[in-house]
């Protein structure tokens, strides 16, 4: 148990369905972010959020929408997806300091079809 | 650009054998490192981190020193575990919210 709850684990989804993955953090920490796991890529930054506010975008479709309501839940909005967005993708927390570590979810797998 | 480079492996080893997984970094400054292990069916978990040059970290029998000459952060272990299979991470943090992943070191352990 990490203080990092992602759901759901595993989602299979269509090209056209619109689904959501959630993650919540209960360590009190200001920053979450969204990262992706793909087989033989570098894990990949996806979104930061600070305190409600988005500070990092990292070039990513707009396909994938970002949410984060309170410091505590984070949201990723899917829509339109296509086969390559396949992947695990991890939700983090930190307290932002100068070496402040991140705390991770255990992954939503995601499949598109 | 900032970067981290350490092997992709496979590397396997037998139960007992000694563990040594190199990690290099290209960074501006002196940033924090961090080993992360990715069991599998799991997320990343810290391993064991550094925050300044000749700091050791240490964690679960995993040492790694942070070695500023060489831009390194080797990890080590005397004697590892079939517990012990799973891939890790080097991880430089190179801004507030930045940290540097690559794509991770396969560990097998055979009993």
């Amino acid at each position: 148990e990490t203080g990092v709850t992602q759901t759901p684990r595993h989602l299979v989804m269509g090209m056209t369905n619109k689904k959501s993955l959630k993650c919540e953090q209960h360590l009190g920490h200001n920053a979450m972010y969204w990262y992706k796991q793909s087989a033989k890529k570098p894990l990949e930054l996806m979104f930061v959020y600070n305190f409600k506010e988005q500070t990092e975008n990292n070039s990513v479709p707009s396909r994938f929408s970002p949410e984060c309501p309170n410091s505590s839940h984070l949201f990723l909005h899917l829509h339109t997806l296509q086969p390559e967005d396949s992947a695990l993708y991890l939700c983090a927390s930190s307290q932002v300091t100068s070496s402040g570590e991140l705390f991770f979810g255990e992954g939503s797998r995601l499949t598109v079809l | 650009g900032d970067s981290v480079t350490q092997m992709e492996g496979p590397v396997t080893l037998s139960e007992e054998a000694f563990l040594t997984i190199n990690c290099t970094y290209t960074a501006t400054g002196y940033p924090s490192l961090f080993w992360y292990v990715q069991y599998p069916g799991e997320g990343l978990q810290l391993l064991l981190k550094a925050t300044k040059a000749d700091d050791k970290g240490s964690n679960k029998g995993f040492e790694a020193t942070y070695r500023k000459e060489t831009t390194s952060f080797h990890l080590e272990k005397g004697s590892v575990q079939v517990s012990d299979s799973a891939v890790y991470f080097c991880a430089p943090q190179t801004g507030t919210y930045k940290y540097i992943f690559g794509t991770g070191t396969r560990l097998k352990v055979l009993a």
